[in-house]
């Protein structure tokens, strides 16, 4: 059964920074890309970033590229999200998400919260 | 970046009755979307991948059409259990986005 699990979140200053993690089993992990989705409370779904599956490539929206870094570590099976010069608009629940044989988000984490606010 | 544009925003509908969501692309994607539904409080779910493929284990009363840049989720007489929220996704730039969502809700 394939299962992610995220872990990390919080509430964090404006302008400081988080790891979010997101722990994968039930498939081979260094064979999938896999990405990050946001939803602000009460809104819709964001895409966030995504990676390729050896890690070499990776993409980002607008509003957090240069601020947030994902990543992976296929030998832990693990996906990262680096938050850094965290603002109030990145408050959200964030998915972490695998990416099917294709380039649709077929499974999905429970999410995890990040609230950003002094 | 690609917009999506789904209507409506919020679809009043008795159980029993079929809809039909759209999903409209601001350029032609070919048949690079996709369908999720969230119910509440829950991770969101793939119903069809690129525009009418099913995807296993969702009820066949779940069917999407489409190409170009107008794209339809249809579903066959809807049941109290598919009453959440629709959104359609692109993958045709590596700069994915997803459309606003549409609330399927009961009347």
């Amino acid at each position: 059964e394939v299962q992610l699990v995220e872990s990390g979140g919080g509430l964090v200053q404006p302008g400081r920074s988080l790891k979010l993690s997101c722990a994968a089993s039930g498939f081979t992990f260094s064979n999938y890309g896999m990405a990050w989705v946001c939803q602000a409370p009460t809104k819709g779904l964001e895409w966030v970033a995504s990676i390729s599956t050896g890690g070499g490539n990776t993409y980002y929206r607008d509003s957090v590229k240069g601020r947030f870094t994902i990543s992976r570590d296929n030998a832990k099976n693990t996906l990262y999200l680096q938050m850094d010069s965290l603002r109030s608009e990145d408050t959200a629940t964030y998915y972490c998400a695998r990416l099917g044989r294709g380039y649709y988000f077929d499974y999905w984490g429970q999410g995890v919260m990040v609230t950003v606010s002094s | 970046n690609i917009v999506l544009t789904q209507s409506p925003a919020t679809l009043s509908v008795t159980p029993g009755e079929s809809v039909s969501l759209s999903c409209r692309a601001s350029q032609s994607i070919s048949t690079s979307i996709h369908w999720y539904q969230q119910k509440s409080n829950e991770s969101p779910r793939l119903l069809i991948k690129y525009a009418s493929q099913s995807i296993s284990g969702i009820p066949s009363r779940f069917s999407g059409s489409g190409s170009g840049t107008d794209f339809t989720l249809s579903i066959n007489r809807v049941e109290s259990e598919d009453f959440s929220i629709y959104y359609c996704q692109q993958s045709y730039s590596s700069l994915y986005t997803f459309g606003s969502g549409t609330k399927l809700e009961i009347k």
